[in-house]
């Protein structure tokens, strides 16, 4: 079945740690986001990849990275210096720049 | 700046009670509107997508309208499976065509 896999689907990590977070799709779908999940919030983009080796910064990117080596993958590192990194973080794909998103289970970071 | 705001923000259903969800939206040109549906825990699963006033789009006991400053989301006869957390987002008139969400209705649907 196609689809997209993130894991871990938890992580603790203590302050000053630097963190990856994984993403693997099997739709062959060009382009690529990670989004943020809190409480009370819309989903906000953190960085989007409409190509492979290319990648953009979303609207909060600032302490996070991201690279797109291959098509299938786009991991997110949570670096130390996000102040507020404790969230849900969605992956998500799409054939095209288009609304129509297919989202992966997420991962939860708690950081302790 | 493209606004989405969704209303209630919580819903609470007997089964059978039909009721309509709200998305009302400001965007300088609109390229389209989509609904989600994310269970607790959780990532949202596409519903439907919109693009001019007037557009119906139905599945199961789901429909959804739009128009020209807002989108309903019909839930007729629900059933406890409904219950979940309902997303509106609108495409944004940019370069690159991101999405901008709404913090969504948490609907629970009792037997």
């Amino acid at each position: 079945d196609g689809g997209i896999t993130q894991s871990p689907k938890y992580l603790f990590r203590k302050e000053g740690q630097n963190v990856t977070l994984s993403c693997e799709q099997n739709l062959n779908h060009d382009a690529m986001y990670w989004y943020r999940q809190d409480p009370g919030q819309g989903l906000r983009l953190i960085y989007y990849s409409q190509i492979v080796n290319d990648f953009q910064k979303g609207d909060i990117a600032e302490g996070y990275s991201v690279s797109r080596e291959k098509k299938e993958s786009f991991p997110l590192t949570v670096t130390s210096a996000q102040k507020n990194p404790t969230a849900f973080y969605l992956c998500a794909s799409s054939v095209g720049g288009a609304g129509e998103l297919f989202f992966g289970e997420g991962s939860r970071l708690t950081v302790l | 700046e493209d606004q989405v705001t969704q209303s209630p923000e919580a819903l609470r259903l007997q089964e059978g009670e039909s009721s309509s969800l709200n998305c009302s939206y400001t965007v300088s040109g609109l390229r389209g509107l989509f609904w989600y549906r994310q269970d607790p825990g959780k990532g949202p699963e596409f519903l439907f997508t919109l693009y001019s006033a007037g557009e119906e789009k139905e599945k199961e006991r789901l429909k959804a309208t739009l128009t020209k400053k807002e989108s309903f989301l019909h839930i007729t006869a629900p059933k406890p499976e409904d219950s979940a957390t309902y997303l509106c987002a609108v495409l944004e008139n940019t370069g690159f065509q991101k999405l901008v969400f709404g913090t969504g209705t948490r609907l629970l649907v009792s037997p």
